[in-house]
């Protein structure tokens, strides 16, 4: 079952900030919005996550909804090495042993020069 | 710190052979270990995961099998391998009951 919606494509310009949406109408409250991003042919590298405070590392910032019903991943100054899927996953932390990272089809961004 | 190996890189195998892919993890105790599948064009898929030795679950019937015979070790194998177990196979580990897992450099396994 998909838990969330992304965009299936996006681009943007080199040097602009890229806005990554993600819909998560049914989030339950203990679970996680996670980010993770795949390189082509590298495998899947975590960005972020968070769960109702918006959060900045030194690669993005993600902003969660009042209502923690959809978020977005910000990359402030995009790069062409940002080219890559980018995955929105919820995530319930301390879910159990059974509880497992399940990726969607996420959104392809294109950093144009 | 902690580091993922994987092996190897690229393989290109017969239909018909074994297979034997092997990851280990560096730097810490007792990770819940994964072995994902992205075929050609497609998204990554979760094969198997473990939360200890010995201790395997299955999350799609397939013709690949795994194994946890050390605590950081992690094998993804198969007697007989088909066409369509060509794909780009991707080790990761997490520590218990977090999001946030590192996954290995990956291998790119034909079958022809």
């Amino acid at each position: 079952d998909a838990k969330t919606t992304q965009p299936p494509s996006m681009d943007c310009a080199e040097g602009r900030a890229a806005n990554l949406p993600c819909n998560h109408s049914t989030i339950s409250g203990n679970e996680y919005v996670y980010w993770y991003r795949q390189i082509h042919s590298q495998g899947p590298q975590y960005i972020i996550h968070g769960l109702k405070n918006n959060e900045t590392n030194e690669m993005a910032s993600l902003i969660i909804t009042e209502d923690r019903k959809s978020s977005t991943l910000i990359l402030p100054h995009a790069t062409l090495r940002d080219t890559a899927v980018y995955y929105c996953i919820v995530f319930m932390n301390y879910g159990g042993a059974t509880n497992k990272l399940i990726f969607g089809t996420g959104t392809l961004l294109a950093v144009q020069p | 710190s902690q580091t993922i190996h994987q092996w190897p890189a690229t393989l290109v195998q017969p239909v018909g052979s074994p297979l034997s892919l092997e990851c280990t993890v560096e730097g810490t105790s007792n990770p819940n270990l994964y072995w994902y599948r992205q075929a050609a064009g497609r998204g990554l898929q979760l094969l198997f995961y473990s939360v200890g030795i010995g201790q395997i679950s299955s999350e799609v019937p397939q013709n690949l099998s795994a194994s946890r015979p050390q605590d950081r070790q992690f094998i993804l194998s198969s007697k007989k391998l088909l066409l369509s177990d060509s794909g780009f196979y991707l080790c990761a580990w997490s520590l218990s009951s977090s999001g946030g897992y590192t996954f290995g450099s990956g291998t790119r396994l034909t079958v022809v």
